[in-house]
C-alpha cells in the first residue's frame, strides 16, 4: 500500500515551453500533497503544500507564478513549470500525505510517501 | 525556523558491520521524525519512523533512537549488506494548521564495502 506515482518520468523540453508534472495517491486519497526540488547531492527543498480544493502554499522564495499547482482530486496534484529555462533543470519529487489513524497510543498518523521523481532537463 | 542538522555526511562500514547517523533538530514542537532511504534516480523510500510518545523504534535491522531533550534521534542499522548502500534522510516534521510538513537533514551517504 501508499504508492505514489509520478508522470513522466523524465521529460526534455526547449527553453520557454512550459512542462506538467502529475503526481498520484495509487491507494489512498490525500487531502495534502508536497512538492519538493532535488538538486544533484543535495537535499530535499520543498516547494509548495498542496491542499486539495484550495491554493497551495508556496515557501519563501518560491515563484508561484513560474510553479503552478494544482491538487483537483484527493488522488491527483500537477505541477506546471512555467516558460521553463535551463536554471529550472532539476529532480522534482512529489509525497502525498497519508492520514490514519493508528490507535490511543499513536493517534493521527501523518506519514508522507514520495513518488519515483521526475527529471527535468530544458535546453 | 526548523532546523535539522544530520552527520556523517558519508559514512562506510565493511558488510556486517554496524552504521549509525545522527541528526538534531531545533524546533521543541516537532513530533514526527521519518527517515528515508533514496536511491540514485529514485524517489526517497521510507524505511522507519519514530514519533515523540515513544524512545526507540526497531524494525528487523533498522532501529531508531529519539532523546527529545536533547533534540537529537539516530538511525542505526546492523548487520549492514550491500544493497544497503544509498544516501539516507532525516526529517523532522514542523506544525501546519492542517497536519505537518517535514524538514530535511543534509543525507548521508552510506557505503557498504563487500
Amino acid at each position: 500500500g501508499a504508492v505514489v506515482s509520478q508522470h513522466p518520468s523524465r521529460v526534455i523540453c526547449k527553453s520557454g515551453t512550459s512542462v506538467k508534472i502529475e503526481c498520484r495517491s495509487l491507494d489512498f486519497q490525500a487531502t495534502t500533497m508536497f512538492w519538493y526540488r532535488q538538486f544533484p547531492k543535495q537535499s530535499l527543498m520543498l516547494m509548495a503544500t498542496s491542499n486539495e480544493g484550495s491554493k497551495a502554499t508556496y515557501e519563501q522564495g518560491v515563484e508561484k507564478d513560474k510553479f503552478l499547482i494544482n491538487h483537483a482530486s484527493l488522488t491527483l496534484s500537477t505541477l506546471t513549470v512555467t516558460s521553463a529555462h535551463p536554471e529550472d533543470s532539476s529532480f522534482y519529487i512529489c509525497s502525498a500525505r497519508d492520514r490514519g489513524w493508528i490507535g490511543l497510543a499513536g493517534g493521527i498518523t501523518d506519514t508522507q510517501y514520495f513518488g519515483p521523481g521526475t527529471r527535468l532537463t530544458v535546453l | 525556523g526548523e532546523n535539522v542538522e544530520q552527520h556523517p555526511s558519508t559514512l562506510s562500514v565493511q558488510e556486517g558491520d554496524s552504521a549509525v547517523i545522527k541528526c538534531t533538530y531545533s524546533d521543541s514542537a516537532s513530533n514526527y521524525f521519518p527517515w528515508y532511504k533514496q536511491e540514485l534516480g529514485k524517489g526517497p523510500q521510507l524505511i522507519i519512523d519514530i514519533r515523540s510518545n515513544v524512545g526507540e523504534k526497531k524494525d528487523q535491522r533498522i532501529a531508531v533512537t529519539l532523546n527529545k531533550t536533547a533534540k537529537h534521534f539516530s538511525l542505526h542499522i546492523t548487520e549492514t549488506q550491500p544493497e544497503d548502500s544509498a544516501v539516507y534522510f532525516c526529517a523532522a516534521s514542523i506544525p501546519l494548521l492542517y497536519g505537518n510538513k517535514l524538514v530535511f537533514g543534509a543525507g548521508t551517504i552510506l557505503r557498504v564495502k563487500s
